[in-house]
């Protein structure tokens, strides 16, 4: 079944850590983005990619890092820079970067800091 | 930037019956995108339906419709015949049509806080 992949569900960093999320998706499409959901809050954007190799800062950025190197992957690092991880990311992708399009989720990671 | 409001964050009906949820946004933009987003327990979120600002029929899916006022910025969600499976949270969203290089840009959904529907038997 075509979809997008979070890996892992749930995730815990020590202080001082950084860890990575991995989002994988086999539905070909060229735009990817990462989101964080905290709670009783919507969603904000972190970072976005259009095409390979390429990728954008969203709105709250700081203490992430994102790599593109292949159209299917797009697995973003949490770094001890960033001063309150604790959330629930959720991965997302569109077939182009067309406003239009139906932007779709993978199920989502939960990162706790211990 | 734009903003979407939605004004309730908790709402209940009756199995069966309908309920109405609320989004306001603000924009200056005369062209753009509107989605509602299902977020049930299992946390992954989910397209209810989608509506674009230059068509004036107001979406529907099966249950699901829209009250799409443009000159008010208003984009309401109705279900009607409402089932247990309808309860979660619904998030309602903006897009733009033009690139912003992530600040306002099409790059992005601008979601509202959620409104947390329950389903009682």
């Amino acid at each position: 079944d075509g979809g997008i992949t979070q890996s892992p569900k749930y995730l815990f960093r020590k202080e001082g850590q950084n860890v990575t999320l991995s989002c994988e998706q086999n539905l070909n499409h060229d735009a990817m983005y990462w989101y964080r959901q905290d709670p009783g809050q919507g969603l904000r954007l972190i970072y976005y990619s259009q095409i390979v190799n390429d990728f954008q800062k969203g709105d709250i950025a700081e203490g992430y890092s994102v790599s593109r190197e292949k159209k299917e992957s797009f697995p973003l690092t949490v770094t001890s820079a960033q001063k309150n991880p604790t959330a629930f990311y959720l991965c997302a992708s569109s077939i182009d970067r067309w406003p239009g399009n139906t932007i779709y989720f993978g199920e989502g990671s939960w990162l706790t800091v211990v | 930037a734009q903003t979407v409001t939605q004004s309730q964050p908790e709402m209940s009906v009756q199995e069966a019956e309908t309920v109405t949820l609320s989004c306001t946004y603000d924009t200056s933009e005369s062209d753009y995108y509107l989605f509602w987003y299902k977020q049930p327990p299992s946390r992954q979120m989910i397209l209810v339906i989608r509506q674009e600002a230059y068509k004036q029929q107001n979406a529907t899916e099966n249950r699901f419709s829209v009250n799409f006022q443009k000159a008010a910025k208003s984009f309401s969600l109705k279900i009607s015949d409402s089932q247990l499976g309808d309860a979660a949270m619904y998030f309602c969203a903006y897009r733009s049509p033009h690139s912003g290089k992530g600040q306002g840009g099409s790059e992005k959904l601008v979601f509202g806080k959620g409104t947390k529907l329950t389903v009682n038997p």
